[in-house]
């Protein structure tokens, strides 16, 4: 059964920061791995989509790797800001049939000005 | 336009009510999604539709029944629901059920139930 991990639990960083945030999945029959931003109360905004064949994807100041071997992907913010702060989940979507997104259960973060 | 719209914002409805939460979409996407976020936990899957039929259950009790009318609109109607029941109800939407489809997600509804 697929599992996914998430490391830390939760992150505080002086503003201007780069930070890392981990991602860490047992099964590596994998379609994607997404990564989502959640600000409390509300929905899920999608950051980055990495396809099992992809090693990176980048969006202006995220960046997301993928090794699909070893079954980990990380989320690189450059430059934190206190807007960023915001749980950040990652999620993976098997290729057993009859799944869906299977979720990790999220990194906290607070960026402080 | 990749939005997915979800009403009400929050609801909250005693035992015996009826009630139901809309999503909507408008990207021509053939699958839709309801999940359940419980506080601090990440959302559980609960309904997959794909052209319009059911495809998943995750054995989700009966007082919860998903609609899907057309390819756009999503429905959950809630029947004599439980304390327990309240959460964050997102739904969210995929060009196909199958394969490495991305994702968006709806604002959510926020359920308490009294």
């Amino acid at each position: 059964k697929q599992e996914v991990t998430q490391i830390p639990a939760a992150l505080s960083v002086p503003e201007g920061e780069n930070l890392v945030l981990n991602c860490s999945f047992t099964d590596s029959a994998i379609y994607n791995l997404q990564w989502f931003r959640q600000d409390p109360g509300k929905g899920l905004t999608s950051l980055l989509l990495i396809q099992s064949s992809q090693r990176e994807q980048t969006s202006g100041r995220l960046n997301a790797s993928l090794d699909k071997s070893s079954g980990r992907s990380t989320l690189y913010i450059a430059a934190s800001q206190p807007g960023d702060s915001a749980t950040y989940l990652c999620a993976v979507r098997p290729r057993q049939a009859g799944t869906a997104l299977i979720f990790g259960k999220g990194t906290t973060l607070s960026v402080s000005s | 336009d990749t939005e997915v719209t979800q009403t009400p914002k929050h609801l909250v409805m005693g035992m015996t009510n009826k009630k139901s939460l809309k999503c909507e979409q408008h990207m021509g996407h053939r699958a839709m999604y309801w999940y359940k976020q419980k506080a601090k936990k990440p959302p559980e899957l609960m309904f997959v539709y794909s052209y319009e039929k059911l495809s998943i259950n995750e054995s989700v009790p009966s007082r919860f029944s998903p609609e899907c009318p057309n390819s756009s609109l999503l429905n959950l109607h809630l029947h004599a629901l439980q304390p327990e029941d309240s959460a964050l109800y997102l739904c969210a939407s995929s060009q196909g059920w199958t394969g490495g489809n991305e994702q968006f997600f709806g604002p959510g509804t926020r359920l308490t139930v009294l």
